[in-house]
């Protein structure tokens, strides 16, 4: 089983619909990010959490909130959905205190139409 | 503000070449450089590097920092069709002693032609 598992794996959507991309993980790190990935422009972090009562604006939270559940679930809301937030979106991990670094879910392909 | 900026964003080569990939970057508290290779899914990690002048090697591929010029290049030698990736530099920013984000260039797309 996958250390960081992404739902859903793809999903196809309509303009103004609420959706929600769900991460869980079993590393036990205390760190989880969401990013989302357009062609050509790299990752860009959209929210972060350091803890379950520690949640940050990334540079691209605009259209996005997030929830953390628990230590290890961190899902991320778009409220209604437009088309430009037509994404590839990764989740990933890490923990505070090593020189381990963030490891990533398989991502979550989200088209809006 | 933070950037970090990766050449050239694409590049083909054949099989048995050798490539260099360069990241620069303008980050403040840095705390370190990480390279990822990307398939068609999620960013596996290659290299992380903190010290500079100190080179990172695995098998093919090797990576070196240098944090005066504020630059790193990921080397890879005899290069085979399965490095066809795309090639992400991040720079770790410092939080409280810790680690923090990471800002990301837009990648290196490398092809390898047999």
């Amino acid at each position: 089983d996958a250390d960081v598992t992404q739902t859903p794996r793809n999903r196809i959507t309509k303009t103004g619909k609420r959706i929600m991309l769900e991460c869980s993980q079993t590393k036990g790190h205390d760190r989880m990010y969401w990013y989302r990935q357009d062609p050509g422009l790299g990752l860009q972090l959209i929210y972060y959490s350091f803890d379950v009562k520690d949640i940050n604006k990334g540079e691209i939270s605009d259209g996005y909130s997030v929830s953390r559940q628990a230590q290890a679930k961190f899902s991320l809301s778009l409220e209604s959905a437009i088309p430009n937030q037509t994404a590839l979106y990764f989740c990933a991990t890490s923990q505070r205190g090593t020189r381990e670094p963030q490891h990533f879910g398989d991502g979550t392909r989200l088209s809006i139409l | 503000e933070d950037k970090v900026v990766q050449s050239p964003l694409s590049l083909v080569v054949h099989e048995g070449d050798t490539v260099t990939l360069n990241c620069s970057y303008e980050v403040t508290n840095f705390r370190s450089l990480l390279w990822y290779k990307q398939e068609k899914k999620a960013p596996t990690f290659l290299f992380m590097l903190t010290s500079s002048g100190i080179e990172k090697k695995s098998g093919r591929l090797s990576s070196i920092l240098d944090k005066k010029e504020l630059f790193s290049i990921l080397n890879i030698t005899a290069t085979q069709t399965g490095d066809s990736a795309v090639y992400l530099c991040a720079v770790e920013k410092n939080y409280g002693g810790s680690q923090g984000n990471l800002i990301f260039g837009k990648g290196t797309k490398l092809s390898v032609k047999p």
